[in-house]
């Protein structure tokens, strides 16, 4: 089945740029989603199709694609944005839907 | 407003069953295609199963043949019914609303808060 690879952890400064990178083989075409899941709460839909943002997500959230590796870009970070970020694809294979392992996002 | 809510979770033994509901108000679960998804503790997301707007209905191998997903439109409301429970399938599992543009991805636009399943002796 499809795998997605993302980094356990990310940290970085209040102010700076978070980026949160899914490596998965051919990932270019696929369309990749992002999600944001802070502790005790439902996930969030922070990044669509590659690069769209859902009504609400600040425009500090950004998403690129180059090679085999999608990235979710967060500018301007703060303690809010805290949390674990997940990237998801669909595929062809018996389990359509993957998700990546995960990446926890600390503000330092 | 949108609100998808799960019930039905707990504390079960292993090889038992337990059937989880998700109530959506705000939009019909018929129309739409609904998914489960879990969360094992210290792990990341995992699909679980979903269901098309038509009966079309898939499940993640982990579960095949131990999970039903099914749908009741008079309620508007998506269930799971889990049999031969194991104690890798302690999770939270959170109702999703899928979205598929085009036919060519698949993303999950709505999420309830999750219920937590225990399954031990």
């Amino acid at each position: 089945s499809y795998v997605l690879t993302q980094p356990p952890s990310v940290s970085v400064a209040p102010g700076k740029t978070a980026r949160i990178t899914c490596g998965g083989n051919n990932i270019g075409s696929k369309s990749v989603h992002w999600y944001q899941r802070k502790p005790g709460q439902a996930p969030v839909l922070v990044m669509y199709l590659d690069s769209d943002r859902p009504s609400g997500i600040p425009e500090r959230f950004s998403g690129s694609k180059s090679g085999n590796t999608a990235t979710l870009t967060i500018s301007s970070v703060d303690s809010g944005d805290e949390a674990d970020y997940y990237c998801q694809v669909w595929d062809s294979g018996s389990d359509p839907v993957v998700f990546g392992g995960g990446t926890k996002l600390t503000v330092l | 407003e949108v609100q998808l809510v799960e019930s039905g979770g707990g504390l079960i033994q292993p090889g038992g069953s337990l059937r989880l509901s998700c109530a959506v108000s705000g939009f019909t679960v018929s129309s739409n295609y609904m998914s489960w998804v879990r969360q094992a503790p210290g792990k990341g997301l995992e699909w679980v199963s979903v269901m098309y707007s038509g009966t079309g209905t898939y499940y993640a191998d982990s579960v095949k043949g131990r999970f039903t997903i099914s749908r009741d439109n008079s309620k508007n409301t998506l269930y799971l019914q889990m049999n031969s429970l194991r104690a890798e399938d302690t999770a939270v599992f959170y109702c999703a609303r899928g979205v598929t543009p085009m036919g060519t991805t698949f993303y999950f636009d709505y999420w309830g808060q999750g219920i937590l399943v225990t399954v031990s002796s």
